[in-house]
């Protein structure tokens, strides 16, 4: 069956850190990958997305970046923190044909 | 560009009886649209889908969705809401015809289900 894994669970930085958040899913090949922002526990904001290796698509241009340097590994990093990059962090999966996302459990960043 | 909208933060039931959360959207051709339930601090699950075919959708935990292409709507409903539907609720889309992997999701609404 399916996996999909992200850590850490919870993250504290401080501001000007750089940052590095791993997703990797199992029992699949060659997922659509997805990082999502929830702020303040409310609306999910897509922030990239990936349809293959190297392959990223970004929707807010912001402070943060994305790679999949692998078939089913998505890491969303940071050069330099912000307070407004403190958030909950979710990745995601989909088959090709996207008829549901699977979610993983979400990283709780606070960026101080 | 595909969006969608949710356009109640919360919604207050007492338990036993009927719930509705309410969704709308807009794409540029037929829509994929998806609910999909979050418990405090985790990740979000699925719960129905709507791809194509019978109007009414039904899903996980005795709820159902209808999709109204006339009202551009996908209204989340349950016949006699329990105390454990308590949880945030996300309404999603996808725009087959335009990228083939963004999936939106509107702002949320909070359930809330009075014993």
């Amino acid at each position: 069956s399916q996996t999909i894994h992200q850590w850490p669970a919870t993250l504290v930085q401080p501001v000007g850190s750089p940052l590095s958040l791993e997703c990797t899913v199992e029992g699949t090949s060659n997922p659509n990958l997805y990082w999502y922002r929830q702020a303040a526990g409310r609306g999910l904001q897509l922030l990239f997305y990936s349809v293959g290796i190297g392959q990223i698509s970004s929707e807010v241009p912001q402070n943060l970046s994305a790679s999949r340097p692998q078939d089913r590994q998505f890491i969303l990093s940071s050069k330099k923190l912000l307070l407004s990059d403190s958030g909950f962090y979710l990745c995601a999966w989909g088959g090709q044909t996207n008829e549901k996302l699977f979610f993983g459990s979400g990283t709780q960043l606070s960026v101080l | 560009a595909q969006s969608v909208a949710q356009p109640e933060d919360q919604v207050n039931v007492a338990e036993g009886n009927p719930l509705t959360v309410k969704c709308t959207y807009s794409v540029s051709g037929n829509p994929y649209l998806f609910w999909y339930v979050q418990y405090p601090n985790r990740g979000l699950q699925f719960l129905l889908k709507y791809i194509t075919g019978d109007n009414l959708v039904k899903g996980s935990y005795g709820f159902e969705a209808e999709f109204n292409k006339s009202q551009t709507s996908f209204h989340l409903k349950k016949p006699s809401a329990l105390v454990s539907d308590s949880a945030l609720y996300f309404c999603a889309v996808r725009d087959p015809y335009s990228s083939a992997s963004k999936i939106i999701f509107g702002s949320g609404t909070r359930l809330s289900i009075r014993p």
